[in-house]
């Protein structure tokens, strides 16, 4: 089945910390994986993805990491900030086929400062 | 450059009334997607066009739902006789590659 498994459920990080986020998934078609962040009211923003034939990316303090043998991605936030406090979702999809994403369920952190 | 525009931003119905969504793609996208997001079943893709054909549309239910994409700048998303359980937030989104899908800030849609 599609299925892409997401934790933790909720995360609380200190202002300064870094925040690791995790995801799993089965499908071995899948090669895009783009990380989501979504604040209250608002729809999902894409943050930054990654794509099978890389193991990791880097965007400011946001890293991305992808183990292909393993079926795993992370998705590291150094300095979190209270700004970052939203809700993450990791995504897959088969550029081959279907551009449809299949989306974890999610993890809600919290920054405190 | 404009995001994805949808419209309403909050639409709420009786049981059995007919809601029908609007989503406006980023200019030049060719790839428009809809998505529902609940509490309980998270985000789920419904159905999505590309250059306008409908490419996919397993994620929609076989009844009552239907979506249409009659030019590039805008998509709409038609529940006919809706239902509680149909109470949920619609994603819509846009891209121009099989990657980096936009979204849309959604459309909360309450069933009485």
């Amino acid at each position: 089945q599609q299925q892409v498994r997401q934790s933790p459920q909720s995360l609380t990080v200190w202002e300064g910390g870094t925040t690791v986020l995790t995801c799993s998934y089965e499908d071995s078609t899948f090669n895009y994986f783009p990380w989501y962040q979504q604040f209250p009211g608002e729809g999902p923003a894409l943050l930054i993805s990654i794509l099978s034939v890389s193991d990791k990316k880097e965007d400011g303090r946001f890293t991305t990491f992808f183990n292909k043998r393993e079926k795993k991605l992370s998705l590291h936030i150094i300095d979190s900030q209270p700004g970052d406090s939203a809700t993450y979702f990791c995504a897959a999809s088969a550029s081959s086929g279907s551009w449809q994403l299949i989306f974890g369920s999610g993890t809600q952190l919290t920054v405190m400062p | 450059n404009a995001g994805v525009i949808q419209t309403p931003r909050h639409k709420v119905t009786g049981k059995g009334q007919e809601a029908t969504l609007w989503c406006e793609p980023i200019s030049g996208h060719s790839a428009v997607f809809w998505y529902r997001q609940t509490i309980v079943q998270g985000l789920e893709f419904l159905t999505y066009f590309r250059n306008q054909a409908p490419i996919d549309d397993s994620g929609m239910p076989k009844e009552r739902f239907s979506a249409q994409m009659p030019n590039q700048s805008h998509s709409t998303l038609k529940i006919q006789s809706t239902q509680p359980q149909d109470s949920a937030v619609y994603l819509c989104a846009s891209s121009t590659a099989p990657y980096e899908q936009y979204f849309g800030p959604g459309t909360r849609l309450t069933v009485l």
